[in-house]
C-alpha cells in the first residue's frame, strides 16, 4: 500500500473559499512535499516543509506538518478557478537518495 | 532550460513486445525516479536512483528494468509488456544532499499495451 493517504479523495467549493486538504503517513520522514498536477499534465512542486518544521506559508499556501500523528494538511486561501488540478503529498526519506512517495491525490475543483 | 525530458510521449505496444523508455534531465542532480500513474490514482514508484551506477526498488519494480549510465539518463525498459502496465509513466529528479529537495519531472510517457 502507498505511504501517504489523502482525504478528502475529492473536493469541491466556490471560488474565494478555502480549501484544505489532509495527508496522513505511516513512517518516519526527512521532510513532506505537496504537488498539483493539471489534467494529464506532469506533477509541479508547491511547498516541502521538513520534519523539524511545524508550519510554513508560501502565498495563498500554508502547510502544517504533526509529526507526532504522522499527517500534514494543505490550506489554498482565497481559492481561484486556475486552483483547480489534483494535489498530492509525497514523504520523503533521505537514505542516499530521497526516496520520494506519493499519496493518491485530492482532485478539487473550484466552482466560479 | 529544458529540464526533465522524457521520450516518447506515446507509445502503443503489443503484448509481449519490449522497449525502452528514455529519461534525461539537465539540472545535475544526483537522484533520478520512475512513477506510473494509473487513472484516478497516485504516483507509485517504481525505481529510483541516488546516482550513476546505482538503482534501488521501488513500490512496483516487478515487470521492470532501469539502467541509470550516467548522472543525466535515466532509462526505463519493459522486457515483455503486459497490459497491466498500461499506464502514465513519469520521470523526475532530484537533488538530496540536503533535507530541502524539491523534485522537478517529465511530462510523462503515456503507454498502452494492447
Amino acid at each position: 500500500s502507498q505511504q501517504g493517504e489523502e482525504d478528502p479523495q475529492a473536493l469541491s467549493i466556490q471560488e474565494g473559499e478555502n480549501a484544505t486538504m489532509n495527508c496522513s503517513y505511516k513512517t518516519s520522514i526527512n521532510n513532506l512535499q505537496w504537488y498539483r498536477q493539471n489534467s494529464g499534465r506532469g506533477l509541479v512542486h508547491l511547498i516541502l516543509i521538513r520534519s523539524n518544521e511545524r508550519e510554513k506559508h508560501s502565498g495563498r499556501l500554508r502547510v502544517t506538518l504533526d509529526t507526532s500523528k504522522k499527517s500534514s494538511s494543505l490550506l489554498i486561501t482565497a481559492s481561484r478557478a486556475a486552483d483547480t488540478a489534483s494535489y498530492f503529498c509525497a514523504t520523503a526519506i533521505i537514505q542516499g537518495a530521497q526516496k520520494l512517495v506519493f499519496g493518491q491525490g485530492t482532485r478539487l475543483t473550484i466552482n466560479p | 532550460n529544458a529540464g526533465v525530458t522524457q521520450t516518447p510521449k506515446f507509445q502503443v505496444l503489443k503484448t509481449g513486445q519490449s522497449m525502452t523508455l528514455q529519461c534525461a534531465q539537465d539540472m545535475n542532480h544526483n537522484s533520478m525516479y520512475w512513477y506510473r500513474q494509473d487513472p484516478g490514482m497516485g504516483l507509485r514508484l517504481i525505481y529510483y536512483s541516488a546516482s550513476e551506477g546505482t538503482t534501488d526498488k521501488g513500490e512496483v519494480p516487478n515487470g521492470y528494468n532501469v539502467s541509470r549510465l550516467n548522472k543525466r539518463e535515466f532509462s526505463l525498459r519493459l522486457e515483455s509488456a503486459a497490459p497491466s502496465q498500461t499506464s502514465v509513466y513519469f520521470c523526475a529528479s532530484s537533488e538530496s544532499r540536503d533535507s530541502r529537495t524539491e523534485a522537478f519531472f517529465g511530462q510523462g510517457t503515456r503507454l498502452t499495451v494492447v
